[in-house]
């Protein structure tokens, strides 16, 4: 049963910590997304990923906020220097695109950070 | 910008009847929709999809309807069970080759024993 796993699944962490999530996308996957989940944002999209490559990372604050991917099996998502205000869920969900055709985005668990 | 929402917040049904939740969406260049289930304390997990070309999908319990002409979708859950309860997130991506989802801001759908 194939599915995107997120590691660490809950993070507490003091204002000013790095803080680096990780992401392992379901295998043969081309696209990886980060969303952010918070009660009075809902889920807003941080970046998205096609082969590796970043394709759209306007929601990400940039001062603060990098997202990569070192290889296929491998997303991160770090937030240096983390701010109370970053405290939500961030969850990662890969997919298969392949032209006009669209196919679901299957979501790992999320990672809860908490930033005091 | 351009965005996705939803009419309820939350929906309350007593097992066994339907359930319709509802949504609107503002691009008219979408493309392609997602119904998305999310149980507490784990990630969004995919429904039904609907593309624009259609106006009816149907799934095992669930239906898809889209009206492309209000710019309005639905999801109608047959005969609700309690394991139903959760947050329902309709979603969107217009056809641009630009394949992130816009999400609304979901409906709580609770089912009365």
């Amino acid at each position: 049963d194939a599915r995107v796993t997120q590691t660490p699944r809950h993070k507490v962490t003091e204002m000013g910590q790095e803080v680096t999530m990780r992401c392992q996308p379901i295998l043969g996957h081309n696209t990886v997304f980060w969303y952010r989940q918070t009660m009075m944002q809902g889920l807003e999209l941080l970046a998205y990923f096609r082969n590796r490559a970043p394709l759209d990372d306007s929601g990400m604050p940039k001062d603060r906020f990098s997202a990569e991917m070192p290889d296929a099996t491998l997303a991160t998502l770090k937030i240096q220097p983390s701010e109370p205000r970053d405290s939500a869920v961030y969850f990662c969900a890969s997919g298969l695109v392949l032209g006009k055709a669209t196919y679901e985005q299957y979501f790992g668990p999320g990672t809860r950070l908490t930033v005091t | 910008g351009e965005s996705v929402g939803l009419h309820l917040p939350t929906l309350s049904v007593q097992e066994g009847d339907n359930s319709i939740i509802n949504c609107a969406y503002s691009n008219s260049a979408s493309d392609y929709f997602i119904w998305y289930k999310q149980e507490s304390g784990k990630g969004p997990q995919f429904i039904i999809d609907i593309r624009s070309n259609m106006d009816k999908r149907q799934g095992q319990r669930v239906t898809v309807l889209l009206n492309k002409t209000v710019k309005h979708l639905s999801l109608q859950i047959a005969a609700t069970q309690p394991g139903d309860s959760a947050v329902y997130f309709c979603a969107e991506t217009p056809d641009t080759g630009r394949r992130a989802l816009t999400f609304g801001s979901g409906t709580r759908l609770q089912v009365q024993p």
